[in-house]
Order: C-alpha cells, then sequence, then structure tokens
C-alpha cells in the first residue's frame, strides 16, 4: 500500500531494554523525521534525516539512535529503555522543499 | 532555526462560532507556512498551505494568510462545527521541520 506506515502500533517494554520502532514510505521522499508526542509538549523533533545515510539532531534526541541506510526506511532505536521516553512517537516524510509532510499512524510505546 | 508559537489551548467553542487560532512564526527566508489536524488517535494531516507572502490558504472552510509584515499565519473559521475538535499545528516549512505545542480545539453542540 502507498503511504507511510510505522510498526509496532503499540508497544510496552521493560526499562533497560533495547527497542526499535520502524517506518517505511513508499513515496521516495528524501525527507524523514521522529517525532515525540508527550502531553503539554507538543511534537517534539527527535532525528530527522535528508536523504539516505545523512541523519541530524532534531530538539530531544538524547537517549535515542537512527539510521538510514535506504531511503524508504527510518529506524528509530532506544538502546536502553527509560519511563521517561513513554509517549506516543511519529514518523513522517516530505519530498522536502518547503512541502507538506505526511504522517504515520503513531506507535504508542510504554517503558514498564 | 525556525520557531512556531502559537495560541494556548484548549479552546472551546459552541458550534457555529467563529474560530481563530493565532500562530506566529521566526524563519530564515521565507518559506511555506502550514496548518495541520490531528484528530483523536490518528497522525497530523495537512489541512492547509500558504507558499508565499499574501497567499490565503484555505480547505474544509478554514482560511489562513500568510503575513509577512507580522510573522503570522492565523487561522480562521467563520463557523465550527463539532466534527472540527481536533489539535490544530501551525509549521514554518524547511528542512527541519519544526511544530509547536498545538491548539486544542472543542467544539460543543
Amino acid at each position: 500500500d502507498a503511504g507511510i506506515t510505522q510498526s509496532p502500533r503499540y508497544k510496552i517494554t521493560e526499562t533497560g531494554r533495547q527497542v526499535t520502532l520502524m517506518c517505511h514510505q513508499t513515496w521516495s521522499h528524501s525527507y524523514m523525521f521522529w517525532y515525540r508526542q508527550d502531553l503539554g509538549h507538543g511534537l517534539r523533533l527527535i532525528y530527522y534525516s535528508a536523504a539516505a545515510d545523512i541523519t541530524d539532531k532534531g530538539e530531544v534526541p538524547d537517549g535515542y539512535v537512527v539510521s538510514r541506510s535506504k531511503t524508504e526506511n527510518f529506524p528509530l532505536t532506544l538502546e536502553s529503555a527509560t519511563r521517561s521516553q513513554t509517549s506516543v512517537y511519529f514518523c513522517a516524510s516530505s519530498a522536502g522543499g518547503g512541502t507538506a509532510a505526511f504522517f504515520g499512524q503513531g506507535t504508542r510505546l510504554t517503558v514498564v | 532555526g525556525n520557531s512556531v508559537t502559537q495560541m494556548e489551548g484548549p479552546v472551546t467553542l459552541s458550534e457555529e462560532a467563529f474560530l481563530t487560532i493565532n500562530c506566529t512564526y521566526t524563519a530564515t527566508g521565507y518559506p511555506s507556512l502550514f496548518w495541520y489536524v490531528q484528530y483523536p488517535g490518528e497522525g497530523l494531516q495537512l489541512l492547509l498551505k500558504a507558499t508565499k507572502a499574501d497567499d490565503k490558504g484555505s480547505n474544509k472552510g478554514f482560511e489562513a494568510t500568510y503575513r509577512k509584515e507580522t510573522t503570522s499565519f492565523h487561522l480562521e473559521k467563520g463557523s465550527v462545527q463539532v466534527s472540527d475538535s481536533a489539535v490544530y499545528f501551525c509549521a514554518p516549512g524547511g528542512g527541519k521541520l519544526i511544530f509547536g505545542q498545538g491548539t486544542e480545539l472543542s467544539v460543543k453542540p
């Protein structure tokens, strides 16, 4: 199916575990983004990527790792999950150049 | 880098009331400006956009005008419906796409 998909939709993990959230887009958009959404904080940018093999930090990158070996995939890894990383995570993509971004449905992550 | 300041919510209105959600931004140059809407349990989706100064974006009865002089992009709708209840986000375009806190709108019948 065309679009942008995130997996899993829901995840519960334990403190200290590594967890990877997946994001896949079918448009060959050059830009991809990861955000977290918490009550009272709006949408905060974690990492973004302008192209394959090019990534850069956003507003809240600590505790997260990203990679982008292929244009269509942009996984987000929490190397050692903490309770403060309990959140809803959104992936997005855009063609850049001031074009609109398209968002996935989100992953609700709970760290216990 | 780019940044955006939005009117704080929640905003509660009665059906058919007039809506304004204020948005001011700082940006390098004159980027495209966007309003996104997020319905409960969903990701953000594009509501409208404007690409240059004095442009007016419109969609589903919502409008916003790109004001370069005041660096603003306020969202308006003449008559809101219960189905407009959602969180609204303003954002300047650009490589590093930054959002503000969003404004929650609740419309009561």
